[in-house]
Parts: structure tokens; sequence; C-alpha cells
């Protein structure tokens, strides 16, 4: 079975700080495919990426940044230059290819931006 | 817009009296799911739906009844709803291989079963 280990429950920046918020995965299978997502204090979840586990390339999109390693089994996303709108519970995901398309979630990371 | 909704967005009820979250998708995903969110638990999936008329459990499926008698129409049923079913519900929709596209989400239905 498939696990997703988010270890930080809570994370407290100031403004412009970089902050980094950790995602170790477990699976058996080869092919998958790795997921964050964002809850804003309103509550929807945000889309933010989705990497399969051939591409590992790190990823930057503006001020997001992901790191994925499978030599350790972790897929860790950086936000450079933190702004108060940052804030958010930030959720990694993993779903197996091959008998449909459920999403194994990890428990949420709550980042906090202070001035 | 392509979207998936919920209704309803917030639901106060008492335990025992059966219930009906509804939710539709607009594009065509053959792949419906719910799943639940408490805090310190993150999101677990209740059921899904491969396709019309095929339903089935997911991690924590007890209390709950799903339907798909229509491919956009995924409802998720609470015969006797129970205090320990108090939780944020999120209804999803995608393909059924990730390999397509990411899983799209409804908005969220607040329920509180008193």
């Amino acid at each position: 079975a498939q696990k997703v280990t988010q270890a930080q429950t809570e994370i407290s920046v100031v403004e412009k700080e970089d902050v980094t918020l950790d995602c170790v995965y477990e699976t058996r299978d080869t092919t998958y495919y790795l997921f964050w997502y964002k809850q804003p204090p309103s509550g929807e979840l945000v889309f933010l990426i989705r990497r399969n586990s051939f591409d590992e390339q790190n990823e930057i999109s503006g001020r997001y940044s992901w790191n994925f390693q499978k030599s350790t089994s972790s897929f860790n996303f950086t936000i450079t230059a933190s702004q108060v709108v940052d804030s958010a519970v930030y959720f990694c995901a993993l779903t197996l290819t091959g008998g449909g398309n459920k999403l194994t979630f990890g428990t949420g990371t709550q980042l906090k931006v202070e001035l | 817009e392509a979207q998936v909704t919920q209704n309803p967005r917030y639901l106060i009820t008492v335990t025992g009296k059966k219930l009906t979250v509804t939710c539709s998708q607009n594009m065509n995903h053959e792949y419906m799911s719910w799943y639940r969110q408490d805090p310190g638990l993150g999101l677990r999936q209740i059921y899904y739906s491969m396709n019309v008329e095929v339903t089935d459990k997911g991690d924590v499926p007890e209390g709950y009844k799903v339907s798909r008698k229509e491919k956009r129409n995924f409802p998720l049923i609470l015969e006797s709803p129970s205090p320990n079913q108090t939780s944020l519900y999120f209804c999803a929709s995608g393909y059924r291989e990730p390999s397509y596209n990411e899983q799209f989400f409804g908005p969220g239905t607040r329920l509180t079963v008193l």
C-alpha cells in the first residue's frame, strides 16, 4: 500500500523568507504520479503541480519550485520569498497508474506567513 | 467553465436524518470520487466510481452510500448520519488514468452532525 508523509504539521515564517515543505512517499510501484495541492483558508483545493515518476527534473514556477528525488522518495516544495497570501495548508499526494485515479494524501502542512 | 459543483456547501443536521450531498461535473470524466478531510488525517477516499454503474469502496466507506446513474453525477448518501461523520467532504473527478490530467475538486461541503 502507498503512503505519503508530511512530517511538518505547522510552519511559521516571516514574509520574504524562503520555506521548504517536505513530502516523503512510499510505494512499490515504479510508475506513479505525485501532486501538490494548496488549501487556502477559504477551503477549496487548488492544484499546484503533477509530476510522474519518470521525470526527476526539478520544476520552477515563479516563486514555487519542486525537488523530486526518487533516491530518497521525496518530493519537496519550496516557496521563495514567501508572502502572506501563501498562508494555507499544503497537501502532497500520490496516485498509481493502472487501476483508477485514487489519491493518497499526506496529512498536510499548515504554513503561516506573517508580516 | 470546467468545474465540479457540490451542494450544499454547508449543512448542519441531526443524528439519523438521511441526507444527500450532490456532486456534478461538466468535463465528461469517467472517474469520480468522494473524500473526507479531518484534522490531522488529511483527505481519505470514501468511495469512487470508474464509470456509470461502476462504484467501489475507498478507504473509509462505512456509513456512506453512492450511486452513479449518470456520468456527470455522483451523489454521496448518508442514510443515518452520526457525529463521527462531521467532516469536510470533497468530490473529485478526472480521467481513469492519472497520466491524462490531474483530478478536479469541488469546493467542498462542510457537514456537521449533532
